[in-house]
């Protein structure tokens, strides 16, 4: 079965770090470009982070650039999200997803809550 | 960089369409046919429904339609059952500077 499941998430505070991992399996990792895309509470979906197959390129919103971290792991299968000084704004469902040509997300993690608050 | 823009709800009874808008700029959804569609039940994840405006996934019911005119794309739901109740999404790469692909607001899509 092709699935993605994320995990890391938590509490912190602000100012703190977390780093999220997002366990692939059922496919061929290393071919796919990888994204995280968060959703607040109540809020919509709100593109955050890219890599491509082998970390040479990768690109993270404005919101988040020297704050978040996005890398991978081919060998593990595993994409994470490096989150330093962390804001009450960057709470969060913090989902990865695979990208298919085109940039559409095809498979979706469960997801991983983000709190931070003091 | 704002959101897409789509209205914030729209309803149906049973067996009717509904049409969902999804407005943008010719930086985004006028610049790319990368437009794509999310379903999302309460608690759950997304789930893409269309991708390159008008293709769907295998598996996705052909009750599900996308279509894109200038800076404007939209989603066509026919036949309407009381599962497609859910909060849909539109998304497209973007040229900002700030992003490298922006969601819409969402749409709640009530089946009355």
């Amino acid at each position: 079965e092709v699935q993605l499941v994320e995990s890391g998430g938590g509490l912190v505070q602000p100012g703190g770090s977390l780093r999220l991992s997002c366990a692939a399996s059922g496919f061929t990792f290393s071919t796919y470009w990888m994204h995280w895309v968060r959703q607040a509470p109540g809020k919509g979906l709100v593109w955050v982070s890219r890599t491509n197959t082998d970390e040479s390129n990768t690109r993270h919103a404005d919101s988040v650039k020297g704050r978040f971290t996005i890398s991978r792991d081919n060998a593990k299968n595993t994409l994470y999200l490096q989150m330093n000084s962390l804001r009450a704004e960057d709470t969060a469902v913090y989902y990865c997803a695979r990208a298919r040509a085109g940039g559409a997300f095809d498979i979706w993690g469960q997801g991983t809550m983000v709190t931070v608050s003091s | 960089q704002s959101a897409l823009t789509q209205p914030a709800s729209v309803s149906g009874s049973p067996g009717q369409s509904i049409t969902i808008s999804c407005t943008g700029t010719s930086s985004d959804i006028g610049g790319y046919d990368y437009v794509s569609w999310y379903q999302q039940h309460p608690g759950k994840a997304p789930k893409l429904m269309i991708y390159e405006v008008s293709n769907r996934p295998s598996g996705v019911s052909n009750r599900f339609s996308g279509s894109k005119s200038g800076n404007t794309a939209s989603l066509t739901i026919s036949g309407l059952q009381a599962e497609d109740e859910a909060d849909y999404y539109c998304s497209s790469y973007t040229r900002s500077s700030t992003l490298e692909l922006v969601f819409g607001g969402g749409t709640k899509l009530i089946v009355l």
